[in-house]
């Protein structure tokens, strides 16, 4: 039963255009949603997370967006840079315990 | 910077062999984890701790168990290991949920067992 889902499993974008990630979730208790970037043969790192009490939250060139009706986050990068190709991973957390959903490779293009 | 170091990038071992995967943090978090990242799959919990010598199972505990004897210390093994145990295994930690939410992840072991 997969909780978490990110339906799209790549994504190209042209580097200083809009990469937008999209993620789908099925429990409403959740208390924060968490992106992590992800290069091959290294660990995770986190990017931004959101509150369920917040629809939106940014950083730099990172924003977050959270649709509670819809059960839905995006993560909104802009302008798209070369180094941001990486695996993007959506993640909810409840109490402790981190849920991620299966990934985004994001290409962008130079 | 908190730092989670996992014991190896790379290990290679044969089918029916004890493998331990060793981790450890530097930031006295109370909780730790242990994934598997699998291409189409993502990070699927196996275990995690939230105390010395507490732990639960996470989605996929079959063929594991974990130990945390010391706080800064969280091992998975392998009790026989299985070519469906290749993977790239990670480690993570994080505080109790008092408002800060991020966990911390090492660098990955890439388990291939052949």
């Amino acid at each position: 039963d997969q909780q978490v889902k990110q339906n799209s499993p790549s994504l190209s974008v042209q580097e200083g255009r809009i990469s937008i990630l999209n993620c789908d979730y099925t429990n409403s208790m959740f208390d924060y949603f968490l992106w992590y970037k992800k290069y091959p043969a290294e660990g995770p790192t986190f990017l931004i997370s959101i509150s369920s009490i917040k629809d939106k939250n940014e950083d730099g060139r990172f924003t977050v967006f959270l649709n509670k009706s819809a059960k839905h986050l995006s993560l909104h990068i802009v302008p798209s840079q070369p180094g941001d190709s990486a695996v993007y991973f959506c993640a909810a957390l409840k109490g402790y315990k981190y849920i991620f959903g299966t990934g985004t490779r994001l290409k962008v293009l130079a | 910077d908190v730092k989670v170091t996992q014991s190896s990038r790379y290990l290679v071992k044969r089918t029916g062999e004890k493998v331990f995967l060793e981790c450890v943090q530097d930031m006295d978090h109370e909780n730790m984890f242990w994934y598997r990242q699998d291409p189409g799959l993502g990070l699927r919990l196996i275990y995690f701790s939230y105390d010395v010598k507490m732990k639960e199972k996470g989605d996929i505990p079959e063929g594991y168990s974990v130990s945390r004897e010391k706080k800064e210390r969280f091992s998975l093994i392998l009790e026989s290991a299985s070519t469906n145990q290749t993977s790239m295994y990670l480690c993570a930690s994080s505080l109790p949920q008092t408002g800060n939410t991020e966990a911390f992840f090492g660098q990955g072991t890439r388990l291939t067992v052949v």
